[in-house]
């Protein structure tokens, strides 16, 4: 299958403090790619929608100002969790479709972020 | 609003039976299902997908969708431990792969050695 690849896989960071998480498709380009938080016993909550080249698109109650991504090439997606809190701890999964519009997808590693 | 059914169980499984996880959608228009496989800590792996009505296997999985009752079930058979995990179940989106998938709060699968 498709690979996705994440980093970093764990992060512990301060409170207040902004905190990047890096998804790159290394076997193929990546024109949508999905970002997913996943609280502990929860399911996969979509978060938003990472376009290449143009906004991302947020789900409902997810803040666009406070987890900011860029979606600058074909391979490479970042979500930036600024002025993190403890409530934001959780883990974050990207993932994306190779082929195109249709089809499973391939997900990271995930990142474990725990903010203190 | 899309919704995605599962019993979150734990479901619990003798080594060696057989392993029934089953699911339920909201959205008739989805055509295609997806069923994940995610271990504790790990992100989620593809385990089957479905595209049509009736069973699909794949080693001991076996996919059954029945698309008139928005029905869709993964039976494991010969079940390890190491098939203990959560199981997922997601419908792909009628527009097609623009949208990420909705994935239901998943069942916990225990196999009993």
């Amino acid at each position: 299958g498709a690979v996705v690849s994440q980093h970093p896989s764990r992060v512990i960071c301060k409170s207040g403090t902004s905190v990047k998480i890096e998804c790159r498709s290394l076997d193929f380009q990546a024109t949508t790619m999905f970002w997913y938080r996943q609280f502990p016993k929860q399911s996969l909550m979509l978060m938003a929608t990472s376009n290449e080249g143009s906004k991302a698109t947020y789900e409902q109650g997810v803040e666009k100002d406070k987890f900011l991504i860029n979606h600058a090439s074909l391979t490479l997606s970042t979500l930036t969790v600024t002025s993190a809190h403890p409530e934001d701890s959780s883990f974050y999964i990207c993932s994306a479709r190779a082929g195109g519009y249709t089809g499973e997808l391939f997900f990271g590693e995930g990142s474990r972020l725990t903010v203190l | 609003q899309k919704e995605v059914e599962q019993n979150s169980g734990p479901l619990s499984v003798p080594e060696g039976a057989i392993a029934s996880l089953n699911c339920t959608y909201s959205d008739r228009g989805s055509q295609s299902f997806f069923w994940y496989r995610q271990y504790s800590g790990k992100s989620p792996e593809l385990i089957m997908s479905i595209y049509s009505n009736g069973d699909k296997e794949d080693g001991r999985f076996t996919a059954q969708l029945n698309k008139a009752s928005q029905y869709v079930s993964l039976l494991i058979r010969d079940s390890q431990p190491s098939d203990s995990a959560t199981y997922l179940c997601a419908p792909e989106p009628p527009g097609g792969g623009a949208d990420g998938l909705t994935f239901g709060k998943g069942t916990h699968l225990i196999i009993q050695p």
